[in-house]
């Protein structure tokens, strides 16, 4: 089965441009969490969507949006980048089939895309 | 809401020696709190996880203890190995199912050969 895939892998962009990111989880994963890295803060829960719908917002602005398509698939969205959004964006993919064996829905998670913001 | 601490930031350990990552949460409604482990170049991997109604865990190598009334949970690492060196994250969520993780800020381990 393959894993979450995230395109692209790197992205250099400029201030004030905007962005967006894709993900597709693993064949089957309804659900696509989007987390931001940076050596500072560590892994921060972006949002998440099931089934085309937003379940769960963390706390970044509205410059931070995304979408989940009928196939899973999802992308976000950073519009006016500013230089403290060059981070690695990770999108993990669950299946809630499984958390009635596991407890809890475990997370897989891709490559992550690697953003810089000059 | 939920926030979990994570000590030390870094780590360095000899070879075959053991390594013990610590790790507090805030919310006493948490009750799953998985260990995630990430390679250079690489997303996070779930090496090993523990609910609130087991007070440990083991799977090979590594264990993790869980303390509900100190609300803190521990990886341990034993016979270390060169392969072992990452970063590992911690996270606990409040609700099994559909909350978010709140992870802490990892700490890099380093094994020295």
């Amino acid at each position: 089965k393959a894993g979450v895939t995230q395109t692209p892998r790197y992205l250099i962009k400029t201030r004030g441009q905007q962005v967006t990111l894709s993900c597709s989880p693993i064949s089957g994963h309804r659900s696509v969490s989007w987390y931001q890295q940076t050596p500072g803060q560590g892994l921060q829960f972006l949002f998440e969507y099931f089934s085309e719908t937003q379940r769960n917002k963390g706390n970044f602005p509205g410059r931070f949006s995304g979408r989940q398509f009928s196939n899973s698939r999802s992308e976000m969205n950073v519009s006016t980048l500013e230089l403290g959004d060059s981070a690695l964006y990770l999108c993990a993919s669950s299946s809630p089939g499984l958390a009635g064996v596991k407890g809890y829905n475990e997370q897989f998670f891709g490559p992550g895309t690697r953003l810089t913001v000059l | 809401g939920e926030n979990v601490e994570q000590h030390p930031s870094t780590l360095s350990v000899q070879e075959g020696d053991s390594a013990v990552i610590k790790c507090t949460y805030s919310d006493s409604a948490s009750n799953y709190f998985p260990w995630y482990k990430q390679e250079l170049g690489k997303g996070p991997q779930l090496i090993i996880d523990i609910r609130s109604n087991v007070g440990e865990k083991k799977d090979q190598r590594i264990a993790v203890t869980l303390n509900k009334t100190a609300k803190h949970f521990s990886l341990h690492i034993t016979e270390t190995q060169p392969e072992d060196s990452a970063v590992y994250f911690c996270a606990a969520t409040p609700n099994s199912g559909n909350t978010p993780l709140v992870f802490g800020k990892g700490t890099r381990l380093s094994v020295i050969a």
